[in-house]
């Protein structure tokens, strides 16, 4: 069963646009951890956040925001007044207390048209 | 922050030749480091979890005499695919874990994209 769930494939948004993407989680630990990466057209992986499970407070970094909602395992990304440079695929994961492996999403591409 | 590398990042080679990728932790030390596969536009699948001075854990599915993992010291990870054919071309990418932080910390190098002719 696939612990990560990333239900939008691919989004397009006109430039200056909100756009959440969204990411569902599945795990029976009652301590994890949960990360956002974007990974633009040159592969690498810029990791955007990690929250621990124990932490539910939302957070804000600029035009990015996170929405952690534990009573529905899921921890949206909002991206405010979206730019040309956010295109790229993001990547939700989930690490478990047990085990050692991050759960990787399928992934959501985001094209931000100008 | 903590910097993984990966060499190379980029290898064509000829189908049947053994390629070998290099992951090195450059400011810290990695007892434990991850080895994913991503195949295009799709996410990233681990392959194996190696660890420094024992033996690799391949996740199902995965050929461990075919992607070859040697751990040998505490800031260097290598994978070698042998006899390398056209489905095993996929971007590689690994990932560190730092000995002296939360467990769930890992860093990710910046990929190695194989292309197997």
């Amino acid at each position: 069963a696939q612990k990560v769930t990333q239900a939008q494939t691919e989004i397009s948004v006109v430039e200056k646009e909100d756009v959440t993407l969204d990411c569902v989680y599945e795990t029976r630990d009652t301590t994890y951890y949960l990360f956002w990466y974007k990974q633009p057209p040159s592969g690498e992986l810029v990791f955007l956040i990690r929250r621990n499970s124990l932490d539910e407070q939302n957070e804000i970094s600029g035009r990015y925001s996170w929405n952690f909602q534990k009573s529905t395992s899921s921890f949206n990304f909002t991206i405010t007044a979206s730019q040309v440079v956010d295109s790229a695929v993001y990547f939700c994961a989930l690490s478990e207390n047990t085990g050692n492996q991050f759960y990787f999403g399928t992934g959501t591409s985001l094209t931000v048209i100008p | 922050g903590a910097v993984v590398s990966q060499h190379p990042s980029r290898v064509i080679c000829k189908s049947g030749t053994s390629v070998k990728i290099e992951c090195r932790s450059l400011d810290f030390q990695a007892t434990t480091m991850f080895w994913y596969r991503q195949f295009p536009k799709q996410s990233l699948m681990l392959m194996a979890t190696s660890n420094e001075g024992s033996k690799a854990t391949y996740e199902q599915g995965v050929e461990k005499d075919k992607f070859l993992i040697n751990h040998a010291s505490l800031t260097l990870s290598t994978l070698t695919v042998t006899s390398a054919h056209p489905e095993d071309s996929s971007f590689y990418i690994c990932s560190a874990r730092n000995v002296r932080q939360p467990r769930d910390t890992q860093y990710f190098g910046p990929g190695t994209r194989l292309t197997v002719l």
